[in-house]
This record gives C-alpha cells, structure tokens and sequence, in this order.
C-alpha cells in the first residue's frame, strides 16, 4: 500500500493551455474523489468515480474540466482553456466503499496548478 | 446545504500550551464529523471522526466529542508540540448529501518552541 499518488506535483502553465492531471488510487479502492483546494480554503467536491463510472459532479466542474478513469484504476482530471481562476491544487482521494461506517477518504498530497 | 465553520487562524501558541479549535455545523441529517490534518507537502490525514452523538474521537492526544445539541465538534488538546504546527480542517459527511466531504476552511496551528 504506497498511499495515492498524484502526479505532477506542481504545474505553471499559462492561459489557454491545456493540462492534465493523474492520480494513482490505493489499489483495493474503488471509489475515486476529485477536490479542489484553494488558498485559504477547505477542499471543495468537484466529481467520483466508483470503478470507473462517474457517479457525480459538483456545479464548479465547469465545460472545460473533464474526468476518467477508464480501468477502474487511475485517474485523470483535464481542464482545457486554462483560467487563472483554475489555480488552484487540485487533490485526489479514495475509499473502499463500505456498507457501514464512517467515510474516512486517504488524500493524495495534491497536484497545484498556477495558470499565468 | 451542509456546512462546516471553524474558527479563524492563525493560531500561535507556546509549546505545551492548550488547544481549542472550534468547529460548528449545519446538516439536514445525522452527518458523521472528521478532523483531518495537513502538515506541510503532504496530503489530508484523518485525525480523529465520531459517527454519533456523544461519541468522542481521540488519537495523538487530540480528541473531538460530537455534541448534536450544539452542532459542534471542538478539536482539544492538553499539551501541543512544535510537531503539530500544521493546517487542521473539520469536516462532515452525510447521507443526505450523498456521503461526500464537507470541509471547513481550515485552521492553521503554529506552535513555538
């Protein structure tokens, strides 16, 4: 169990660029969070994946974002026509979906994104 | 909607000195409560949780008890340490918004040796 992984770690882009982001799940777990973290702020819910249907989406994942993950593994998060609103760390999370219990989400360390 | 407000920070204390961070909360349901810390480069780790009411979570000397009549879940510790310098956010989750988190905005904790 190596934890999840999210990679880049930190992106610059500059506005109107594409990115793209991935996040490596723990391996038995198969619900996959998308948040959005902003300076000064609590993570925000943007979508989930069980396996590799996405169940949900928040109103802040706009047009431009887009999210898979196609295996029921990894994951992908890309925002085209960056904004500088988009800057931002974006962080992944995952479960084993239990039948009981409390929903205890294990963070990535997050991939922050700065659009110039 | 559901809703999480913890107090305002930064907060500066000495070494050994008491913790309060103060959490309160807006839910339709009967939500489950979360404190989750950030240190510094690393990813959200759960601290402690409590699923009903009464219930008190505890672990690394910090504890929570979950008091519905008052919708809070105040973080408390005894005696803190340089090594707890770090962001801690409360947060909710509930059936009645599809078992998602629900954060606070945060806290941050300095201690000085």
């Amino acid at each position: 169990d190596t934890g999840v992984s999210q990679d880049p770690r930190h992106k610059i882009t500059k506005r109107g660029q594409n990115v793209t982001f991935r996040c490596d799940p723990i391996s038995e777990h198969n619900r996959l969070y998308w948040y959005r973290q902003t300076l000064g702020q609590g993570p925000e819910f943007l979508t989930y994946f069980q396996n590799e249907a996405q169940l949900e989406k928040s109103r802040l994942l706009s047009d431009r974002f887009s999210a898979e993950r196609p295996k029921g593994s990894f994951s992908t998060l890309e925002i085209q026509r960056t904004e500088q609103g988009d800057s931002a760390m974006y962080l992944c999370a995952s479960k084993r979906t239990q039948s009981s219990g409390a929903n205890v989400l294990t963070f990535g360390a997050g991939s922050r994104l700065t659009v110039l | 909607g559901d809703s999480v407000t913890q107090m305002e920070g930064p907060v500066t204390l000495s070494e050994e000195a008491f913790l309060t961070i103060n959490c309160t909360y807006t839910a339709t349901g009967y939500p489950s409560l979360f404190w989750y810390v950030q240190y510094p480069g690393e990813g959200l780790q759960l601290l402690l949780k409590a699923t009903k009411a009464d219930d008190k979570g505890s672990n690394k000397g910090f504890e929570a008890t979950y008091r519905k009549e008052t919708t809070s879940f105040h973080l408390e510790k005894g005696s803190v340490q340089v090594s707890d310098s770090a962001v801690y956010f409360c947060a909710l989750s509930s059936m009645e918004y599809g078992n998602k988190l629900v954060f606070g905005a945060g806290t941050i904790l300095r201690v000085k040796s």
